[in-house]
């Protein structure tokens, strides 16, 4: 069964780098064509695309983020790491991953709240 | 960017009931690389539907997709009371992936 399971701080301060994990298990994060990807949801607002990395170690991130936004992966732990850089209160949401599958974002973990907030 | 727009925010239905969401794209979405994903407060988004009109592993047969270009819908044939929920789409086929605002479905 594969599963994904968001962790890191509930509360984080503006301006602050937010440092997000994200541990799989029922897959290897060496598997061929296959990644893991970041989303995030403001609270009542759509999910919006942040970056995600595959096997090879590939990354791609969202323009509009880019600038702050860090992915990176530890296959030994099963582990995928992303950072933002200087939080801002809009930056708070559910942060969310989700393995990449043929494209697809196939299953997803079940979300950690961020709270941006002095 | 392809913008997704979903519109109306909500549908109102009864159990038993079919319904039809809607996802307009901004431009043609690539090989119709559109999904829809189911979502429960509290709960992650749920693959449903994928390449328009492929479901997922286990999705019961009375979700079905349909459309192209840039005219995509969720038609449900049969309203379970489990399936009220917000049902968003994404199109995969170009970057940014992109995902659209999503539609409630509440029970009328």
């Amino acid at each position: 069964q594969v599963t994904l399971k968001e962790s890191g701080p509930v509360l984080v301060r503006p301006t602050e780098t937010l440092t997000l994990t994200c541990t799989v298990s029922g897959f290897s994060l060496s598997n061929a064509k296959m990644g893991v990807t970041w989303i995030r949801q403001p609270p009542g607002k759509a999910l919006e695309w942040l970056a995600h990395i595959f096997s090879n170690d590939e990354k791609f991130y969202s323009i509009s983020l880019k600038t702050r936004l860090t992915i990176s992966k530890d296959t030994s732990k099963s582990q995928v790491i992303l950072t933002m850089t200087n939080m801002d209160p809009v930056d708070t949401a559910t942060y969310y991953c989700a393995r990449i599958r043929y494209a697809l974002f196939d299953p997803w973990g079940q979300g950690t709240l961020v709270t941006v907030s002095s | 960017e392809i913008v997704l727009t979903q519109s109306p925010g909500t549908l109102s239905f009864s159990p038993g009931e079919r319904a039809t969401l809607s996802c307009r794209a901004s431009q043609s979405v690539s090989s119709n690389s559109l999904a829809w994903y189911q979502q429960k407060p509290g709960q992650a988004p749920r693959l449903l539907i994928y390449g328009a009109s492929s479901r997922a592993t286990g999705i019961p047969d009375r979700f079905s997709g349909g459309g192209s270009g840039t005219d995509f819908t969720l038609t449900i044939s049969r309203l379970e009371p489990e399936d009220f929920a917000v049902y968003c789409c994404q199109q995969y086929g170009s970057s940014p992936i992109t995902f659209g605002q999503g539609t409630r479905l509440e029970i009328k």
